[in-house]
């Protein structure tokens, strides 16, 4: 089956600088890539989402890069916000949906 | 409000008790997910169900079972459950699950948090 791997674990950042999010995975199936975030006390909220068939997808102050050949996507967040702090976790997905496990980001004001 | 609605938020139970958790979707979807959330591991699939049937079992001890009366509920009845089973139980749902196919998001419940003393 899948295997997702999620790095880093934790991550602290400064209020207004970038924060970095890697995932690899190993099924080359794997064809849709969500990122959630789950705040505490409360479910995973999608935040954002590519296809296969995209490199790069934005919305506002999120991206997400996906390198198909190298089997590995990226989440990023610029200009952080107190707000932003919470635990991210990609996915992968062809047949099932396989999680990672999960980045605990801590924006600093 | 998430859309998917689960109850109670917080339940204690000791070894020996049956207890159900509940879960309810208003969007519309046709596949509903029951998942485990355990400190420091993924998001475990427990069950699904495309259009009120049962397509995955993953595994689950049968100390848990699951019942999906019509697309928009969805209950996972608890019964002789160990410490280990404590974590936080997340009910998703999506539209329907296409074969080979898990292209539409899952939309999450904001859990219940189970506690077996």
């Amino acid at each position: 089956g899948e295997n997702v791997e999620q790095h880093p674990s934790t991550l602290s950042v400064q209020e207004g600088d970038s924060a970095v999010i890697k995932c690899t995975y190993s099924d080359s199936a794997s064809n849709y890539f969500p990122w959630y975030k789950q705040e505490l006390g409360k479910g995973p909220q999608l935040i954002i989402d590519i296809r296969s068939n995209v490199g790069e997808k934005k919305d506002q102050r999120i991206a997400v890069t996906l390198n198909k050949t190298a089997k590995h996507f990226s989440l990023h967040i610029t200009e952080t916000q107190p707000e932003d702090s919470a635990v991210y976790f990609c996915a992968a997905s062809g047949n099932q949906f396989y999680f990672g496990t999960g980045t605990s980001l801590t924006v600093i004001p | 409000e998430t859309g998917v609605t689960q109850t109670p938020r917080h339940l204690v139970m000791g070894m020996t008790n049956k207890k159900s958790l509940k879960c309810e979707q208003h969007l519309g979807h046709n596949a509903m997910y029951w998942y485990k959330q355990s400190a420091k591991k993924p998001l475990e699939l427990m069950f699904v169900y495309n259009f009120k049937e049962q397509t995955e079992n993953n595994s689950v001890p049968s100390r848990f079972s699951p019942e999906c009366p019509n697309s928009s509920h969805l209950f996972l009845h608890l019964h002789t459950l160990q410490p280990e089973d404590s974590a936080l139980y997340l009910c998703a749902s999506s539209q329907e699950r296409q074969e080979y196919s898990y292209n539409s998001p899952l939309h999450f419940g904001n859990g219940t948090r189970l506690t077996v003393t």
